[in-house]
Order: structure tokens, then sequence, then C-alpha cells
């Protein structure tokens, strides 16, 4: 139930495409839907959140799509860089708790 | 945007030391946070939720005497590992909340702990 299915666990993409990372939960207590990028070495930082309320979300090159009824969501990332080349990790959390429950985590690499 | 610092960044230890690891909220006050601890190539995972002022939770299969969490102001809360063991080598994470919003959760750089 607390679980966050991650895949797929590697991706590699040539620089322009666009990468696609999904995950899956089964706890309808979860209601924060964040995505965070990692470098080595480094804390993971926020990439972007969504809420159940809406079922799509952009920032820049960054998209979540979100699908309730089929507790998914996932990340999409348009015109792939080399510099986008890191660890993704998706998560879901309770409203206002703060205590995240983490994905796997996924390992892009965009090719020059 | 808001900054965790955690210090050290790096540390080497001998075995059967205790090492401890602080996180600070540099310029807001965090209700809670939160411990993870990450192993090469996997996810973060949660070890404790760490409240102002009260005794950490700790989640299941993480021992509370050996991993010691003290949060004893909004900004500032230390995890302890005693007698650490060379399978304690681990990446450890922090993250504070405000508990103002979801969003308002901020991760820490990470501290590197080796044990010999």
């Amino acid at each position: 139930q607390q679980q966050v299915k991650q895949s797929p666990q590697s991706l590699i993409v040539q620089k322009g495409g666009i990468s696609i990372i999904n995950c899956a939960y089964e706890n309808t207590a979860f209601d924060y839907f964040p995505w965070y990028q990692q470098f080595p070495g480094k804390g993971p930082a926020l990439l972007i959140a969504i809420r159940p309320d809406v079922s799509e979300k952009k920032e820049g090159r960054f998209t979540i799509s979100f699908n309730k009824s089929a507790k998914q969501f996932s990340l999409h990332i348009m015109d792939s860089q080399p510099g986008d080349s890191a660890t993704y990790f998706c998560a879901a959390s309770i409203r206002n708790t703060g205590k995240l429950i983490f994905g796997q985590g996924t390992t892009l690499q965009v090719k020059p | 945007g808001a900054v965790v610092s955690q210090h050290p960044s790096r540390v080497i230890c001998k075995s059967g030391t205790s090492v401890k690891i602080e996180c600070r909220s540099l310029d807001f006050q965090a209700t809670t946070m939160f411990w993870y601890r990450q192993f090469p190539k996997q996810s973060l995972m949660l070890m404790a939720t760490s409240n102002e002022g009260s005794k950490a939770t700790y989640e299941q299969g993480v021992e509370k005497d050996k991993f010691l969490i003290n949060h004893a102001s909004l900004t500032l809360s230390t995890l302890t590992v005693t007698s650490a063991h060379p399978e304690d080598s681990s990446f450890y994470i922090c993250s504070a909340y405000s508990g103002r919003m979801a969003g308002e959760l901020f991760f820490g750089e990470g501290s590197r702990l080796t044990v010999l």
C-alpha cells in the first residue's frame, strides 16, 4: 500500500527526444506527487509536482501527466538534453505531512 | 529559495565509533525533518520522522538505538550513527518541512558516511 512503483529502471534517449518515466501507486490517500532529479553525490532537487485535482501540469520542458482512476502518473521531458542525464525519482505523500515515499528511480542518459 | 544544510558532507570513521550528522534549515522553521538513507544506485529509504521537541518516529526495520535522532530546535536536527560498522556506510539525506504546504519540503545535499 505504501509502495510507489517506477519504471523503467534505466533509459537512454537521443538529444532532442522525449524521455518518459512512469510511476504507479496503490494508496488512495496519497495526494501530492512530486518528481525529483538527483545528480551523483547530491541531494534530490524538486523538478515539478502535481495534485490529483489536475490531469496535467507543465513547467518548461517538464510535464506531469496524472491518471487518478488508474493511479498512475508520468514525467515527460521534452527536447531532452545531455544535461538532463541524471537519476529521476517519483514520489508520493499524504497532504501536508511532508513524508515522501519514493519510487525506485530511473537513470536517464541523454546521448548527444 | 529555502536552503537546507547538512554537515559534514563526507565523513570517514573507524568501525565502532559514533558519527553525528547535522541538518539545518537556514531560512525557515522546520516543524518536521526527515532522515533518509540511500545506498549506491538505489532509492531513498525513509529512516525516521523527527518533530521538534518530541521523540522521532522510526520506520519499520530501522534500529532506533543505533540511529539516534535529536530535533532540539526548529532549525536543527541531528542523526547520530552509534557504533558504526561498514554496513552503515551510505549516503544520508535529510529533508526539512515547514508544515504550511506540501510543496515546502527541501532536501539537504546529503552526507556520505564511510565506515572502515
